[in-house]
């Protein structure tokens, strides 16, 4: 599972509050990234980070902001939740040494009502 | 940016006969293309990748074949067992600094007993 954890696991929550998902690692991975997954669409980049405190946005990025303020936490916050965000969100980390896999985390289902 | 298409959306297939998915890309510098295994609840798991300095991959009875003139890329699954029913998703990345992923749509593969 390449010691990626995320939480919570499954979230309910209201329009309008907001949201804050964690992906933590363990394997000291510079690069790090948060995906939508919705029917249809596949997964979608949001954000990603390069190292503490770099980030850069990804292909869905409105609606979200993400601060990595340690190499081992990835935060993606939604400022106020709609519905439209209503998704499966995962983490993933990159491994280096000239690879480029990636690896995900379990996932989180984040249900907006 | 890049655009991955990826079809068919679903192919059910019988147990022990081969199967292949195929995806096409927008963006002649991507080098990098990883499919991914995503059964029902799971987080997406990589299965095979292909860099652009080579036409074919196999491992086992997993093999990935890229055509970089027509700018497409396929997975072909031989002797199909009913664990290998999942959503496949094929994707493209750039050797840039992020190494972003852009996602196919996704294959839904149905293996009958």
């Amino acid at each position: 599972d390449a010691g990626i954890t995320q939480s919570p696991r499954h979230k309910v929550t209201e329009t309008g509050t907001p949201v804050t998902l964690r992906c933590h690692q363990t394997e000291n991975h510079r690069y790090m990234y948060w995906y939508r997954q919705d029917p249809g669409h596949g997964l979608r980049l949001i954000h990603y980070s390069y190292g503490v405190k770099d980030t850069d946005k990804g292909e869905v990025s409105d609606g979200y902001s993400v601060s990595r303020s340690k190499t081992e936490d990835f935060l993606l916050t939604l400022e106020s939740a709609t519905s439209s965000q209503t998704s499966v969100y995962f983490c993933a980390i990159r491994t280096g040494g000239g690879h480029n896999e990636q690896f995900f985390g379990p996932g989180t289902r984040l249900t907006v009502l | 940016g890049e655009n991955v298409e990826q079809h068919p959306s679903t192919l059910s297939v019988q147990e022990g006969d081969s199967a292949v998915i195929k995806c096409t890309y927008s963006d002649s510098a991507s080098n990098y293309f990883p499919w991914y295994k995503q059964e029902l609840g799971k987080r997406p798991q990589l299965i095979i990748d292909i860099r652009s300095n080579v036409g074919e991959k196999k491992d086992q009875r997993i093999a990935v074949t890229l055509n970089k003139t027509a700018k497409h890329f396929s997975l072909h699954i031989t002797e199909t067992q009913p664990e290998d029913s999942a959503v496949y998703f094929c994707a493209a990345s750039l050797n840039n600094a992020g190494n972003m992923l852009t996602f196919g749509g996704g294959t839904r593969l149905m293996v009958k007993p």
